[in-house]
Formats: structure tokens, sequence, C-alpha cells
């Protein structure tokens, strides 16, 4: 049972303009969301994430929305750049858990 | 942030061999994980710890075991290699809200 779904495996976006990358889950137990970011051989790292009191969060270039009733939460990256091609997972988590539970992932490719 | 530090960055073992994939924590948090990633597939949970010598396991333990003698060190053995266990395998460090990964450990078995 997937609780954490990204639908889309790939995306591909010109340089400059807006990445949007989506999230769906199932469990309404999680109020906590985080995204990582993954180059090839190396470990995914924190990008950005977000509580379920709140409905965005903003981090420079990062911005997470959270849609509650949706279940649904995206991140956005404008202006996209180079550097940020690498396979994008959220996660999800319930306070007082022990363990995140991730998505299957999605490859950005910023092209030039 | 913890640092995380997996023994190997690549690994190239036979089928049949015993593996040992070490991951080891800087700081003193209990939660310790061990992921595979596969294109596709996303992150898929094999084993964790929330304590010394308590093991639990993930979505995918066939074929792997785990050792935990000490906080700070999770180890992921398999038992016997086999070419499906061809991946990237990942070790974490899991807060209530945040998780830290190694550098993770591309293991082929030919």
């Amino acid at each position: 049972d997937q609780q954490v779904k990204q639908n889309s495996p790939s995306l591909s976006v010109q340089e400059g303009r807006i990445s949007i990358l989506n999230c769906d889950y199932t469990n309404s137990m999680f109020d906590y969301f985080l995204w990582y970011k993954k180059y090839p051989a190396e470990g995914p790292t924190f990008l950005i994430s977000i509580s379920s009191i709140k409905d965005k969060n903003e981090d420079g270039r990062f911005t997470v929305f959270l849609n509650k009733s949706a279940k649904h939460l995206s991140l956005h990256i404008v202006p996209s750049q180079p550097g940020d091609s690498a396979v994008y997972f959220c996660a999800a988590a319930t306070q007082g858990a022990q363990k995140l539970v991730f998505g299957q992932g999605t490859r950005l490719t910023i092209n030039p | 942030d913890v640092k995380v530090t997996q023994s190997s960055r690549y690994l190239v073992k036979r089928t049949g061999e015993k593996v040992f994939l070490e991951c080891v924590q800087d700081m003193d948090h209990e939660n310790m994980f061990w992921y595979r990633q596969d294109p596709g597939l996303g992150l898929r949970l094999i084993y964790f710890s929330y304590d010394v010598k308590m093991k639990e396991k993930g979505d995918i333990p066939e074929g792997y075991s785990v050792s935990r003698e000490k906080k700070e060190r999770f180890s992921l053995i398999l038992e016997s290699a086999s070419t499906n266990q061809t991946s990237m395998y990942l070790c974490a460090v899991e807060g209530n809200t945040e998780a830290f990964f190694g550098q993770g450990t591309r293991l082929t078995v030919v």
C-alpha cells in the first residue's frame, strides 16, 4: 500500500522556468511533510519541509504548498537552474511516529 | 546536522557471497534505517532499529538481516548475495520529523 505517491517519474523543464513536482498521500494522520533531493551516487539531502498547520512554506527558490483537503503537496522551484537536475523524493511523517514514508521519486531535468 | 557514514561507496560482490554494509552515525540517535533505491521504485525500507539490539522488518526484508550491537553502528547483511540485490543502499538516521542519509553504497552482485 503506497501511502505516499509521486505519480510523475520524470519531469523536464526549461532553465529559468518554474518546476512543479507533485506528491499525493492517503494517510490523513500524516502531519509533517518533507522534500529531499538526490544526486546520482549520493545520499538524499533535505530540501524543505512543511507542517500540517501551514499551507505554504518558502525557502529561497523553493516553495512547498500543502492542500490537506486534497491530500496533496507540491514543490515549486523558480527559477529552475541546471543544478536542480536531480531526483526529488517527498516524504511524510506522523508526529510521534518513528519513521518517514517516502514517495517513489521524480527525476527532474533542467534543460539549458 | 547528523553525519552518517557508510563504509563503502562502491562494492562488487559475487553471487552467494555474504556481504556486510556498515553505517555509523556521529550523534546519539536511536533510530537507524536501511533503504534500497531502485529506479522507478523509490526508497524502499529494508530494516530499521529503534535501539541497540532491536530490529524491525521494513517492507522488503527478505534476503537481508541487520545487526545493531552499538548505538552508533547499524549493519546490513546480505546472507547470500544475489543479482537482484544489485542496488543503491542508503543508511539513514531519523528523528521525529527529519532524516539524515549516508552517501550511499552502490552494490553490484555479479
